[in-house]
């Protein structure tokens, strides 16, 4: 069965700009979550959604945003990009909701210039 | 808002030898998860070891075992017979409604 994949793998825009990253989750997982890494802070949960539907929701500014198909595939925005929000974007797949073990992605290395 | 702390940035084992690294959380949930995640350099996180909350019973995954005491609310991983692999992050997390990550530990194993 194939795992997580992301896409693109690295990424390099300018402030002000926006992009668009890709997750696709492993065949039969429903939930889908999005995570911030940047070195110091560990993880920061983003968002997670599950049957197309935003479950939960972390703690960042609405320039951030994400939407999951029917197929599960999801897609996180963030608009009007800033130097802080350089970091890797990890996207992790589980069968249900947080409650099961979550299989991560490689990951998409974002660089704001 | 539940915490994940893990108080050791970075730690360093000789091959061979054991090591155990820190974790403690603060939950309110009843019924929860409690996982360890490895992450080598420059690759994907993958899953060490899974405890859920209800079992009395420490879990072992191989040379990974826990060491979970509830009402201390602390978690640690111990790594037994440490190899140059193990060298990684190590991120400590529970569920809520949502997971919940530490900071990590940078783990190195010194040959």
């Amino acid at each position: 069965k194939a795992g997580v994949t992301q896409t693109p793998r690295y990424l390099i825009k300018t402030r002000g700009q926006q992009v668009t990253l890709s997750c696709s989750p492993i065949s039969g997982h429903r939930s889908v979550s999005w995570y911030q890494q940047t070195p110091g802070q560990g993880l920061q949960f983003l968002f997670e959604y599950f049957s197309e539907t935003q479950r939960n929701k972390g703690n960042f500014p609405g320039r951030f945003s994400g939407r999951q198909f029917s197929n599960s595939r999801s897609e996180m925005n963030v608009s009007t990009l800033e130097l802080g929000d350089s970091a890797l974007y990890l996207c992790a797949s589980s069968l249900e909701v947080a409650d099961y073990e979550q299989y991560f992605g490689p990951g998409t290395r974002l660089t704001v210039t | 808002a539940q915490t994940v702390t893990q108080s050791q940035p970075e730690m360093s084992v000789q091959e061979a030898e054991t090591v155990t690294l820190s974790c403690t959380y603060d939950t309110s949930e009843s019924n929860y998860y409690l996982f360890w995640y490895k992450q080598p350099p420059s690759r994907q996180m993958i899953l060490v070891i899974r405890q859920e909350a209800y079992k009395q019973q420490n879990a072992t995954e191989n040379r990974f075992s826990v060491n979970f005491q509830k009402a201390a609310k602390s978690f640690s991983l111990k790594i037994s017979d440490s190899q140059l692999g193990d060298t990684a992050m190590y991120f400590c997390a529970s569920t809520g409604n949502q997971f919940y990550f530490g900071t990590g530990t940078s783990l190195t194993v010194i040959p």
